[in-house]
Formats: C-alpha cells, sequence, structure tokens
C-alpha cells in the first residue's frame, strides 16, 4: 500500500551543527505534507508544512525540501540545540486530514 | 494558535475501571477528531475518527464496544476505555483537525492499569 517512510531511525548531532532529517513517500498524488516533532511524554507537535506545488519552505531554523520527482522530503535544522532532541514524524496528510506517518527519526544533540 | 488539551495527562487505576479522557480544541472549531494509540518506540496507531455529532469510525480491529468516543461539541471530544485490562495499558493520544487546520496533536495520556 502507499506509505511514508524514512531512510534513518536515529540521527546523532553536535549541538551548533545542523541537521537533516529525510523522509521517503510512495504516492505520487500526494499534495500536502506535515512534519512534526514528539518529544519523550507528549504529543506530536506541529513544526512545518509544505504543499506540493512548492518546492522549499522556511520557518524559524528550519527548512523543508519537497522533491517530488524522487519523492523526497527533508527536514533542515539550523544550528541545533539541545531541545531540538525528540523524535520526527513526516505525515502525509489526505483526505479529511487522515494523516499517513513515516516511521519517525530520532535526533540526538550532543553538548 | 491551534491548540489542543488534553485531560488527564497520567491516570493509574485498577482492572475494571472505565477511564475517560478528554481532548479540547482551545481556538479553533474541530470538525474532525482522531484518537490514536501509541506503544513505545513506535510510531502513532490510528483507532478512530469522530466528526462532530457523527458516530465514530473505528480502525479495524479497535473494539468500539471498549473504546468508546464521543464528539457531542467542536470542541471536545471524549474517548473511554471500558473495564480498562492491563493490556490497555499504553500511551493515548487525541489530535483535532478543520477544514482550515491539519491535526495537531494533544499532550497525549498515559494509561496504566494495575
Amino acid at each position: 500500500g502507499e506509505s511514508v517512510g524514512l531512510h534513518l531511525p536515529t540521527l546523532s548531532v553536535q549541538e551548533g551543527d545542523n541537521s537533516i532529517i529525510n523522509c521517503a513517500y510512495s504516492n505520487s498524488a500526494s499534495d500536502y505534507f506535515i512534519w512534526y516533532k514528539q518529544e519523550s511524554g507528549k504529543g506530536p507537535q506541529f513544526i512545518i508544512d509544505i504543499r506540493s506545488n512548492m518546492d522549499k519552505r522556511q520557518g524559524q531554523r528550519v527548512t523543508v525540501l519537497l522533491n517530488k520527482t524522487v519523492k523526497h522530503l527533508s527536514l533542515q535544522i539550523a544550528a541545533t540545540q539541545p531541545g531540538d532532541s525528540a523524535v520526527y514524524f513526516c505525515a502525509e496528510n489526505n483526505a479529511g486530514n487522515m494523516l499517513t506517518f513515516g516511521g519517525g527519526t530520532r535526533l540526538m544533540v550532543k553538548p | 494558535g491551534a491548540v489542543v488539551s488534553q485531560h488527564p495527562s497520567w491516570v493509574i487505576c485498577k482492572s475494571g475501571t472505565s477511564v475517560k479522557i478528554e481532548c479540547r480544541s482551545l481556538d479553533f472549531q474541530a470538525t474532525t477528531m482522531f484518537w490514536y494509540r501509541q506503544f513505545p518506540k513506535q510510531s502513532l496507531m490510528l483507532m478512530a475518527t469522530s466528526n462532530e455529532g457523527s458516530k465514530a469510525t473505528y480502525e479495524q480491529g479497535v473494539e468500539k464496544d471498549k473504546f468508546l468516543i464521543n464528539h457531542a461539541s467542536l470542541t471536545l471530544s471524549t474517548l473511554t476505555v471500558t473495564s480498562a485490562h492491563p493490556e490497555d495499558s499504553s500511551f493515548y493520544i487525541c489530535s483535532a483537525s478543520s477544514r482550515w487546520q491539519p491535526q495537531h496533536f494533544g499532550d497525549g495520556t498515559r494509561l496504566s492499569i494495575l
């Protein structure tokens, strides 16, 4: 079936470095994607979204890139901080706001 | 904006007890609310989808008589775990969405059944 998946289960970065979290999706008809951050013991937090008519969108310290040709999403975090340590999920937003989640990538920030 | 509040954040109770979890959208009208269950180190598993004023739609394998969902208003949905047993212990998360808002999540409820 259609799915959204992740290349790396765990990413360890040095504080201050940039982080890149990747996500592949298989449904070429998908037109809306969301990145969520989930800290331990909490629910997922909306970070940034992007629609298929864009290939890049920037937020505060975060950038999402969308490559429709290869069906790939990435989340870039600039100047990674300890507070960025969490599990990051990409999600495909389908009809009725139903989400198809990726498996999650754990980001660990080393001081 | 798009704040979703979930209560309680954790609950411990004896086997056989029924437990109610509330999910509120605080600053938008949520036409659709979702309930998830999450096991350690896994992604979220959708349990059911509820539209305001309608019966919930349950995912395959989720017992509707076990997990009662009510969505009586545009800002409140409840999940009641009836006659809870230790195997129902888990992290339950709700989310809310509307035509103009994708899913925004509550902070989850840690349920422990003794």
